[in-house]
């Protein structure tokens, strides 16, 4: 099976600018979430989508924002980007179902590093 | 969330076992225990996870106090492979947690040869 694979792997944007990261998940895996890892703040949680469908959000600014297509891939998009953006963005894929187990495992793509300039 | 505790680092030597710790007081019945560890410019990677009982698999075996508090990660050959940061999570089912694992600062790994 091929992994988690995300596009493009590194990007330099400048302030302002918009971006869009892509995210590929294993097949069969309906679940797709998305993480920032930053030096200071480390790795934290940006969202969760499930059959197209936002089921879980962290804390971050609205400017942050994804989506899910009907193959389970995802985006996700990044308005009016500011220097602390720069980090790199992780995406992960679960087979869970409907429901959501504490045992459910996630699977990681090798991230899209992100630099604002 | 439930908090983890880990040491910041530590060292092994290659082929030698490695004991990682976790501390896990607030630790709720329906929390999994979980591993996971990243290798440099590498997103994290599953190792091991567990709810009460001791588990192995092909890459470590996870030990669990009794009392669920604490929790050891165990390599039983560390390889120059293995230095990475590792994180100990608790995850727990519902609305919440959907895709969301809480990643501390980790274990940082050095592994000698």
């Amino acid at each position: 099976k091929a992994g988690v694979t995300q596009t493009p792997r590194y990007l330099i944007k400048t302030r302002g600018q918009q971006v869009t990261l892509s995210c590929s998940p294993i097949s069969g895996h309906r679940s797709v979430s998305w993480y920032q890892q930053t030096p200071g703040q480390g790795l934290q949680f940006l969202f969760e989508y499930f059959s197209e469908t936002q089921r879980n959000k962290g804390n971050f600014p609205g400017r942050f924002s994804g989506r899910q297509f009907s193959n389970s891939r995802s985006e996700m998009n990044v308005s009016t980007l500011e220097l602390g953006d720069s980090a790199l963005y992780l995406c992960a894929s679960s087979e869970n179902g409907q429901g959501y187990s504490g045992a459910n495992v996630l699977t990681f793509g090798a991230g899209s590093r992100l630099t604002v300039l | 969330d439930a908090k983890t505790t880990q040491p910041n680092s530590m060292e092994s030597n290659e082929e030698e076992p490695v004991h990682l710790p976790c501390n896990h007081s607030t630790i709720s019945g329906t929390d999994y225990i979980h591993w996971y560890r990243q290798l440099p410019s590498q997103g994290p990677e599953y190792v091991i996870h567990g709810l009460t009982s001791n588990v192995n698999n092909r890459m470590a075996s996870l030990a669990i106090a009794e009392d669920r508090k604490s929790s050891t990660l165990i390599l039983h050959r560390a390889t120059l492979r293995d230095a990475a940061v590792y994180y100990c999570i608790l995850s727990d089912a519902g609305g919440t947690s959907y895709g969301k694992l809480t990643f501390g600062q980790g274990t940082i790994l050095t592994v000698h040869p």
